[in-house]
């Protein structure tokens, strides 16, 4: 079964500068799609970014990138030029992508970004 | 073209009565995940449905819950005699197919409180 790791609870981060959150995840499969989501404390959940197993390329979304690393099973988000409106919680997710999958997500459990004005 | 409609926003039940959360998926989507989400953790997979079918339950809890998603209507988790732990955020995300490029939209959920 496929499981995603969320090593960090909590993390701050001044505005205007960098953060960088963690996510590792263990699967035997080759296909499948990664995924950042935000939720504040609206409940919302919103898409940050995502990337595909076979592409090699690192997604971006504007002040959001990412850094996968395949062989390692790692898959950090990165936000630049941070903002009030960034702090949420995070979380990190995993989607199968084989012949006859669901479609369900697997999350992390989560990191709460605090944004220091 | 309106979001995922989750409702009620909140619900508050005692021990031992039924809750019934609704969930209208997108237009035109006919894929519906219903997740869990305790305090302090991330969404948990309960069910994935598809019109008048049950596709995936494996994060069903073998009691007390069960889903429906009719041909006509919302889809329907139902948690029959609420204990307190069954207090958590109830997810509701449809998608128009299970394709990769088809990406999941959540709605706002349902926070249940048992009293």
């Amino acid at each position: 079964a496929q499981t995603v790791t969320q090593s960090q609870p909590e993390m701050s981060v001044q505005e205007a500068e960098t953060v960088t959150l963690s996510c590792t995840y263990d699967t035997s499969e080759s296909d499948y799609y990664l995924f950042w989501y935000k939720q504040p404390p609206s409940r919302q959940m919103i898409l940050v970014i995502r990337q595909e197993a076979y592409k090699q390329q690192n997604a971006t979304e504007n002040r959001f990138s990412v850094n996968f690393q395949k062989a390692a099973k790692s898959f950090s988000l990165k936000i630049s030029d941070s903002q009030l409106g960034d702090a949420a919680m995070y979380f990190c997710a995993y989607r199968s992508d084989g012949e006859g999958q669901t479609g369900k997500l697997i999350f992390g459990q989560g990191t709460t970004l605090q944004v220091k004005p | 073209n309106a979001g995922v409609m989750q409702n009620p926003r909140h619900l508050v039940r005692r021990r031992g009565q039924e809750a019934r959360l609704r969930c209208s998926p997108m237009k035109g989507h006919s894929h519906v995940y219903w997740y869990r989400q305790l305090p302090e953790e991330g969404l948990k997979f309960m069910v994935y449905l598809q019109k008048e079918n049950i596709i995936d339950e494996s994060g069903m809890p073998k009691e007390r819950f069960s889903a429906e998603f009719p041909k006509e209507g919302p889809s329907i988790l139902r948690i029959q005699q609420v204990v307190r732990g069954d207090s958590a955020a109830y997810f509701c995300a449809s998608s128009q197919n299970r394709a990769r490029n088809s990406p999941l939209h959540f709605g706002n959920g349902t926070r249940l409180t048992v009293t």
